[in-house]
């Protein structure tokens, strides 16, 4: 079975902060992809990150970077200097080759709120 | 830019009534996909259309239609709109089917309330 726990429902931080969002994923399948989306208070989901499950390379993007660890099956993300617009919910998602369609696996989320 | 619309963003109905929920998307994807989010539950699939009239069911099909007539509108349909059906709908659509490459672009939902 596939699935994706992000155990942090809800965290706050103030302003410049440092944050890390975690998100552990299982899957037999040896080829997957995992992603990060956000949902700020408008509701659009919008898709910031893809990894698939060959690269284990970190990646930055600005204050933006994720940490992919196949051996603890982690894909966790965190922003530094956080900033009162990153307050949203943040989802990972997992899908797989080895399904029949383009099934993605969504996490539960984890509001992330910056107090100014 | 890809863009996803959802027809509504909010929307009141009373029990009993059917519900049509419509979602168009402008950049020519093949998927089209209808979620339900929930609080503690994140998203849920209930429908997706790989193609014109083709229809798949998810994981929360029950209650439930769907019809995909032309390549850009994705419509969601309550037959008998209930009150555990209050939730927000996400509409999204990706480029290729079968590519677990693909990410998914969101419309901004609608949230539903049942009476």
């Amino acid at each position: 079975a596939q699935k994706v726990t992000q155990a942090q429902t809800e965290i706050s931080v103030v302003e410049k902060e440092d944050v890390t969002l975690d998100c552990v994923y299982e899957t037999r399948d040896t080829t997957y992809y995992l992603f990060w989306y956000k949902q700020p208070p408008s509701g659009e989901l919008v898709f910031l990150i893809r990894r698939n499950s060959f690269d284990e390379q970190n990646e930055i993007s600005g204050r933006y970077s994720w940490n992919f660890q196949k051996s603890t099956s982690s894909f966790n993300f965190t922003i530094t200097a956080s900033q009162v617009v990153d307050s949203a919910v943040y989802f990972c998602a997992l899908s797989a080759l080895g399904t029949s369609y383009d099934k993605v696996i969504f996490g539960p989320g984890t509001s992330l709120s910056v107090i100014p | 830019d890809v863009k996803v619309t959802q027809s509504s963003r909010y929307l009141v109905k009373r029990t009993g009534e059917k519900v049509f929920l419509e979602c168009v998307q402008d950049m020519d994807h093949e998927n089209m996909f209808w979620y339900r989010q929930d609080p503690g539950l994140g998203l849920r699939l209930i429908y997706f259309s790989y193609d014109v009239k083709m229809k798949e069911k998810g994981d929360i099909p029950e209650g439930y239609s769907v019809s995909r007539e032309k390549k850009e509108r994705f419509s969601l349909i309550l037959e008998s709109a209930s009150t555990n059906q209050t939730s927000m709908y996400l509409c999204a659509s990706s480029l290729y089917r079968a590519s677990s490459y693909n990410e998914q672009f969101f419309g901004p939902g609608t949230r539903l309330t049942v009476l």
